[in-house]
């Protein structure tokens, strides 16, 4: 079974730039968060995905948006990239539930360096 | 609002001792606690999670919590450390209906041989 997968593992950006990051959810989840993990911090929640659309939303600027498509699987995309933008970027999986938070499973993450 | 308060961004034991991270949260209703474990250039990894019920819980690789509403706190403890439990340790809460965790700044443990 599976796990949460993310890619790329690494990547290098420059200022103004835009980037694309991918996630595949566990096997039999429908849900998929993502977090921001800055150097020596704990991940900030950024946005939630279900149903093809965005739950929830963290304090973050629009500059962040994502999309999940029919599979489930999830895209980040950051725009016009920052150098405070670089850190791990976390993907989680899980279960919706009406009432609840199903536990969330997390990707390896994807480290993105912004010169 | 929520929040979780990490107390010792740094902890250090001698293998075979006691292992005890700190963890208090804040939460206006009942909350879901979580303990993960981050190993270099890894994701997260759950270790344990208390959502009703019993107030201590057991977790992966030895380790337990225990909620204490009065104290509000959800510690950490293992009994005997071992080299491989070196990693970065984060306290997380949420909340019924909520969709998303709240993270502390996370623990540093170092075992010494």
């Amino acid at each position: 079974d599976a796990g949460v997968t993310q890619s790329p593992t690494h990547l290098i950006k420059t200022r103004g730039q835009q980037v694309t990051l991918r996630c595949s959810p566990k096997s039999g989840h429908d849900t998929v968060s993502w977090y921001q993990q800055a150097l020596g911090q704990g991940p900030q929640f950024i946005f939630q995905y279900y149903e093809e659309e965005e739950r929830q939303r963290g304090n973050f600027p629009d500059r962040f948006s994502g999309h999940q498509f029919p599979n489930y699987s999830s895209e980040l995309n950051v725009n016009a990239l920052l150098l405070g933008d670089s850190a791990l970027y976390l993907c989680a999986s899980s279960l919706v539930r009406l009432a609840g938070m199903d536990t969330q499973y997390f990707g390896p993450g994807t480290r993105l360096t912004v010169l | 609002a929520q929040s979780v308060t990490q107390l010792g961004s740094h902890v250090s034991v001698s293998e075979g001792a006691l292992v005890l991270l700190r963890c208090n949260y804040s939460s206006s209703v009942p909350p879901y606690l979580f303990w993960y474990v981050q190993y270099p250039n890894q994701g997260l990894q759950l270790l344990l999670k208390y959502t009703t019920g019993a107030t201590l819980v057991k977790g992966i690789n030895g380790f337990e919590a225990e909620f204490k509403k009065s104290e509000t706190s959800f510690h950490l403890t293992k009994p005997s450390a071992h080299m491989s439990d070196a990693a970065e340790y984060f306290c997380a809460v949420t909340r019924t209906g909520a969709n998303n965790l709240f993270f502390g700044t996370g623990t540093r443990l170092t075992v010494i041989p």
